[in-house]
């Protein structure tokens, strides 16, 4: 399985865009990025996930660069909500079997008032 | 849709006991995923089934076990339980493809 690289925290003023990045050089062609985030106390919930082309819904954007090696959540107006442990993680997105994928620790983000 | 549901939501047991914990997934989701999570250490996978079928097995030990029913409902079962296994357990439930987790809200157990 591909492993992923975070911050393990990033701070964000309340409006202002929220840009976490992660590092996943070793993610292999039918590999997707997924994010998840997690407010205290609840289980982690799906944002957004993508193959090679950038991608964008409700929640947030997602940037991936044309290598692959890394990519960039964004959170376009960011507000106190929003501050949760974030979590990039990569896996096969086909049929036939679930690896096993594990989250690491994530990029803690904290939104400032 | 209902979202995944865990019961119990809190759980206390002692050393050495037994513990079953059950999960309900979303209707249709025939994937369910099981993940401990504990302080520093991120989500570990425990295990996937998937049509009632253990399809991948992380790194635990034989102690921590499952099944999933022909409704798709799925339980975990940990046996002489030990303090380091106190922790937050979460399900989550795809349809097995390339569609996101949907995980649910865990089951937090306390070993004393």
């Amino acid at each position: 399985d591909a492993k992923t690289t975070q911050p393990t925290s990033m701070d964000c003023a309340e409006g202002r865009a929220a840009n976490l990045p992660c590092n996943h050089s070793t993610i292999s062609g039918n590999e997707y990025v997924y994010w998840y985030r997690q407010i205290h106390s609840q289980g982690p919930q799906y944002i957004i996930h993508g193959l090679k082309n950038n991608e964008t819904n409700e929640m947030a954007s997602l940037i991936i660069t044309e290598d692959r090696k890394s990519s960039t959540l964004i959170l376009p107006h960011a507000t106190l909500r929003d501050t949760a442990v974030y979590y990039c993680i990569v896996r096969v997105g086909n049929s036939g079997g679930y690896q096993k994928v594990t989250f690491g620790i994530g990029t803690k983000l904290q939104v400032i008032p | 849709k209902a979202g995944v549901t865990q019961t119990p939501r809190y759980l206390i047991k002692t050393r050495g006991q037994q513990v079953t914990l059950s999960c309900s997934p979303i209707s249709g989701h025939r994937s369910v995923s099981w993940y401990q999570q504990t302080p520093g250490q991120g989500l570990q996978f425990l295990f996937e089934y998937f049509s009632e079928t253990q399809r991948n097995k992380g790194n635990f030990p034989g102690r921590f076990s499952g099944r999933q029913f022909s409704n798709s409902r799925s339980e975990m079962n940990v046996s002489t339980l030990e303090l380091g296994d106190s922790a937050l357990y979460l399900c989550a439930s795809s349809d097995g493809g390339g569609q996101p987790q949907h995980f649910g809200d865990g089951t937090r157990l306390s070993i004393l």
